[in-house]
């Protein structure tokens, strides 16, 4: 079975500043997808970014990189140059190769702070 | 384009009713996915439809929840004999193939009293 840990329940970093989320994962498919999801208040689910397992670059989307580390499982996310507008819940997923169910992790709220 | 839809946004029912929760995917789009978030916690899957038929039910908690997909777009969730342990925020997504991202609805919140 797949399984995704995020370990900091609450994050915080000022406006402006870099700030670093944590993920690890386990899974015995050769084949997945990781994604960061973001949820704000409204609920919404908002994909962030994603990784393709079989990729050994990390993925990045503007202010939003990873760091893929297959051996060890991990997929961390840095968020640089934090706004007020990324203050939100942060959920680690994995994809199942077989269905594409996401399993995700119990989330990380960041806040950015003036 | 339209995004997913899900109505209602807010349901509060009654311990032991029936409730029925529906999905509008984005058109065109194969897979949908139902999702159960529950206060604090990040989304656990339900069901997966491909197409009209159920791919992956394995999610689902027990024989009180059941799901639809009769046309192949719209999705309803059945929850029968409702429990205050059953809410939580029910998302729904749907993608062009399995393989693809998911977008997600706002959600329903449901509120079993």
């Amino acid at each position: 079975a797949q399984t995704v840990t995020q370990s900091q329940p609450e994050m915080s970093v000022q406006e402006a500043e870099t700030v670093t989320l944590s993920c690890t994962y386990d899974t015995s498919e050769s084949n997945y997808y990781l994604f960061w999801y973001k949820q704000p208040p409204s609920r919404q689910m908002i994909l962030v970014i994603r990784q393709e397992a079989y990729k050994q670059q990390n993925a990045t989307e503007n202010r939003f990189s990873v760091n893929f580390q297959k051996a060890a499982k991990s997929f961390s996310l840095k968020i640089s140059d934090s706004q007020l507008g990324d203050t939100a819940m942060y959920f680690c997923a994995s994809h199942s190769g077989n269905t594409g169910k996401l399993i995700f992790g119990q989330g990380t709220t960041l806040q950015v702070k003036p | 384009g339209a995004g997913v839809s899900q109505t209602p946004s807010n349901k509060v029912t009654e311990k032991g009713k029936y409730v029925e929760l529906r999905c509008d995917p984005i058109s065109g789009h194969t897979a949908l996915y139902w999702y159960r978030q529950s206060l604090g916690q990040g989304p656990e899957f339900l069901i997966y439809f491909q197409g009209t038929g159920a791919a992956d039910d394995s999610g689902l908690p027990n024989d009180r929840f059941f799901a639809v997909r009769p046309e192949g777009s719209v999705s309803t969730l059945k929850i029968q004999r409702t429990e205050r342990g059953d809410s939580a925020v029910y998302l729904c997504a749907s993608s062009p193939g399995r393989d693809d991202e998911q977008y997600f609805g706002p959600g329903t919140r449901l509120t079993v009293t």
